[in-house]
């Protein structure tokens, strides 16, 4: 189980913190995702951690997000910096195994808002 | 990137029927394409796997199809409770994967 919490209202270049809290598997031994969803819109991957502790960033937050992982408390996390309004979402994270989403959180939603 | 073009954007159907939603990528992703479906208010869930494999729990109705840029999902005797969102997802170009845009069901 995956469990998302840290969404909420933030001013336009804000800073946030979003966490995934796992139950049932390590977040260091998997490869981790944040995946965002804007009002009314599809999917978009945001982030990736591998499970070696690499890490890649969509080019639309590439410089500004930096994913993370604490192993001891089994968390995962999205740092998120100079927020605009394209930044509100739901943001879901997400396991990738074998090459697909297999288990995702209920999600958080941040709304980037003056 | 490899961008995923799905249609129908929306489909209306009856119980019973036939749903049939289309995926095509925008270059060879051989079998690295998967579905998901997306109930209001809820996350993605998994559906098929690898083009045509089947998830565990997933109804039989469900199947999906497809190789190399065209791809389908289909529903086979629809239900009341398939009304969701359901997406292609493809992993060929990983860490950079992509999404379809969505196709919304409605019953």
């Amino acid at each position: 189980q995956l469990v998302e919490t840290g969404g909420g209202l933030m001013q336009p270049g804000g800073s946030l913190r979003l966490s995934c809290g796992s139950s049932g598997f390590a977040v260091s031994n998997a490869y981790m995702v944040w995946v965002r969803q804007a009002p009314g819109k599809g999917l978009e991957l945001v982030s990736v951690i591998f499970s070696g502790g690499g890490t890649d960033y969509a080019e639309s937050v590439r410089g500004r997000f930096t994913i993370s992982r604490d192993n001891s408390k089994n968390i995962l996390y999205l740092q998120m910096s100079s927020l605009s309004a394209e930044d509100t979402a739901v943001y879901y994270c997400a396991r990738r195994l074998s090459g697909v989403f297999d288990l995702w959180g209920q999600g958080t939603l941040v709304t980037v808002s003056s | 990137e490899i961008v995923l073009t799905q249609s129908p954007d929306f489909q209306s159907v009856s119980p019973k029927e036939k749903v049939t939603i289309t995926c095509r990528a925008s270059q060879n992703i051989g079998s690295t394409l998967h579905w998901y479906q997306q109930k209001p208010d809820q996350s993605p869930k998994l559906l098929i796997k690898y083009a045509s494999h089947s998830i565990s729990g997933v109804p039989s109705r469900f199947s999906g199809s497809g190789s190399g840029t065209d791809f389908t999902l289909t529903i086979n005797g629809l239900e009341a409770e398939d009304a969701a969102t359901y997406y292609c997802h493809q992993s060929s170009s990983s860490p950079s994967d992509t999404f379809g845009g969505g196709t919304k069901v409605e019953i």
